[in-house]
């Protein structure tokens, strides 16, 4: 299985600015993605992170608002952007292993004042 | 798109046996996941079913009909602790080009009750 790290676990953060959220996993892993879960809900597929190349954004989800990089197989990064209290959630970093099971890093509590 | 249904809420009694069942209606599908998912913390992974039938694991068995677009998960001997949210997921996509996705359903708030 893969273990996931993500930074910060949680922050309360101003409206108009940007947080930007790190997911590290202990091994290398092809497919990995973003969540987010706001409260009460399921998850919702923000984008899928491609290593080397730009993310593939869900529909509702956009490039400006969630920036994302992968620059490896093992790290990416979510940046929610502009930041206002909708987007007030849990995000979730995830990752699908070589034999299709899929992990979830702890989650980032984000909180827009 | 993919839709996916499942109870909002159910209640068990501990010792019990409940089945939590999952509809979907997808294209290029490729497995079903369960996740089960305390208040507060992150899904954890609890079943992956690619081909029809039951596998079962411990407690926790699940079952897919791939024609049917079903699925359940079935908690046997139930405990306080499995209090907690039951979340179906659809793996979906095409191979070629190494599409892959994994959608969520609403989740089911499981309450166990002595």
């Amino acid at each position: 299985s893969a273990v996931i790290s993500q930074k910060p676990s949680r922050d309360i953060c101003q409206r108009g600015t940007s947080l930007t959220i790190q997911c590290q996993v202990d091994s290398q892993v092809t497919m990995m993605f973003w969540y987010r879960q706001q409260p009460g809900q399921s998850l919702t597929l923000i984008a899928t992170a491609n290593q080397g190349s730009e993310a593939t954004y869900e529909s509702g989800f956009v490039i400006d608002k969630f920036p994302i990089s992968r620059p490896n197989l093992t790290f990416s990064t979510l940046t929610v952007s502009n930041m206002s209290p909708e987007d007030s959630s849990i995000y979730l970093c995830s990752v699908l292993d070589r034999v299709y099971e899929q992990y979830f890093g702890p989650g980032t509590r984000l909180t827009v004042t | 798109g993919q839709n996916i249904d499942q109870p909002t809420e159910m209640t068990a009694t501990e010792g019990a046996i409940v089945q939590i069942n999952c509809t979907y209606q997808t294209s290029g599908f490729n497995g079903l996941f369960w996740y089960q998912q305390h208040a507060g913390e992150a899904p954890t992974f609890l079943s992956y079913n690619v081909l029809d039938g039951l596998e079962e694991k411990g407690r926790f068995s699940s079952f897919l009909s791939r024609s049917k677009g079903y699925s359940y998960l079935l908690l046997k001997e139930l405990q306080m602790k499995d209090s907690a949210s039951y979340l179906c997921a659809v793996r979906w996509g095409y191979h070629s080009g190494g599409y892959q996705k994994v959608t969520f359903g609403t989740g089911t708030k499981l309450q166990v009750i002595p």
